[in-house]
C-alpha cells in the first residue's frame, strides 16, 4: 500500500509565478490536510478538504492560497504570484477518517523556493 | 489558549543510553496527543498516539510515550537509544475547537545520539 505520495519534491519559482503543489492520499483515505513548515518554525495547519469539498481552511492565507480535492485525482494546493515569503516545505497529510483519533499519514513534502 | 509545548530545543544523549524528549500540552477537556519524526528532508512519521485507555502508550523503532493528566505532560521515551534515533522529533495535539481534528504541532526538538 503505497503511502502519501506528494509532487514535486522540489520547486523552483521566480516571485509573482504561480505554483502548484499536488498530493494523492493513501488508498482508502479521503481525507487531505495541508501544512506549512517555514524555516526555523514548526508545522502550521492550513486546509483540511475531503472530496470535493473544503471542510476547514482557517489556516490558510486569505489571499493568493487556494486548494482543492476534485472527485478524481490528487489534491492540488495553489499559490498564485508567489513571495519570497512563500519558500517553506509544504506537508501533505491524509487520514481515513475525520475523527479525532484517525491518525494522519504525512508525505515527503515539497520544498518550494522563491528566487 | 490551547497549545502544546516541547521545552527542550535539543537533546543530546549517549547511545544505549535512555532518552527523554518533553512535550507539555495546555487544552481544554481531554487531549488526543501524538508524536512523530522527521528525517532530514522527509516528511514526518508517525510513531505512536495517545487516545484513552492505558497512560503508557508503545511505538514503532521501541518508543513509548506516558500520558500524565496531573502533569499535563506526554513525554517520549526510549531504554536505549540508537545513533539511528537522531532526528527531529514532534509532539502534536488534536485541537477542535471548529469539531475538526487538525493536528497543532510543538516548535520540534532536535535529537542527537552519540555514537
Amino acid at each position: 500500500n503505497a503511502g502519501v505520495m506528494q509532487n514535486p519534491r522540489h520547486l523552483v519559482r521566480r516571485r509573482g509565478q504561480e505554483a502548484r503543489l499536488r498530493c494523492s492520499p493513501m488508498k482508502g483515505h479521503s481525507h487531505v490536510y495541508w501544512y506549512r513548515q517555514l524555516p526555523e518554525e514548526g508545522l502550521k495547519f492550513m486546509v483540511y478538504l475531503q472530496k470535493e469539498n473544503i471542510i476547514d481552511e482557517s489556516g490558510m492565507p486569505k489571499e493568493r492560497f487556494s486548494a482543492e480535492f476534485p472527485k478524481e485525482g490528487p489534491s492540488i494546493l495553489r499559490i498564485q504570484q508567489v513571495v519570497r515569503g512563500d519558500s517553506a516545505a509544504y506537508f501533505c497529510a491524509s487520514s481515513i477518517g475525520a475523527g479525532s483519533s484517525d491518525t494522519q499519514y504525512f508525505g515527503p513534502g515539497t520544498r518550494l523556493t522563491v528566487l | 489558549a490551547q497549545s502544546v509545548a516541547q521545552p527542550e530545543d535539543q537533546v543530546n544523549v549517549a547511545e544505549g543510553n535512555p532518552l527523554t524528549v518533553k512535550c507539555t500540552y495546555s487544552v481544554s477537556g481531554n487531549p488526543y496527543l501524538f508524536w512523530y519524526v522527521q528525517y532530514p528532508n522527509r516528511g514526518l512519521q508517525f510513531l505512536l498516539k495517545y487516545i484513552t485507555g492505558d497512560n503508557l502508550v508503545k511505538g514503532s523503532y521501541g518508543f513509548e510515550a506516558e500520558f500524565n493528566k496531573s502533569q499535563t505532560s506526554f513525554h517520549l521515551k526510549k531504554p536505549s537509544a540508537l545513533v539511528s534515533d537522531s532526528a527531529l522529533y514532534f509532539c502534536a495535539v488534536i485541537l477542535t475547537p471548529s469539531g475538526y481534528s487538525t493536528l497543532t504541532f510543538g516548535k520540534g526538538t532536535m535529537l542527537l545520539v552519540s555514537p
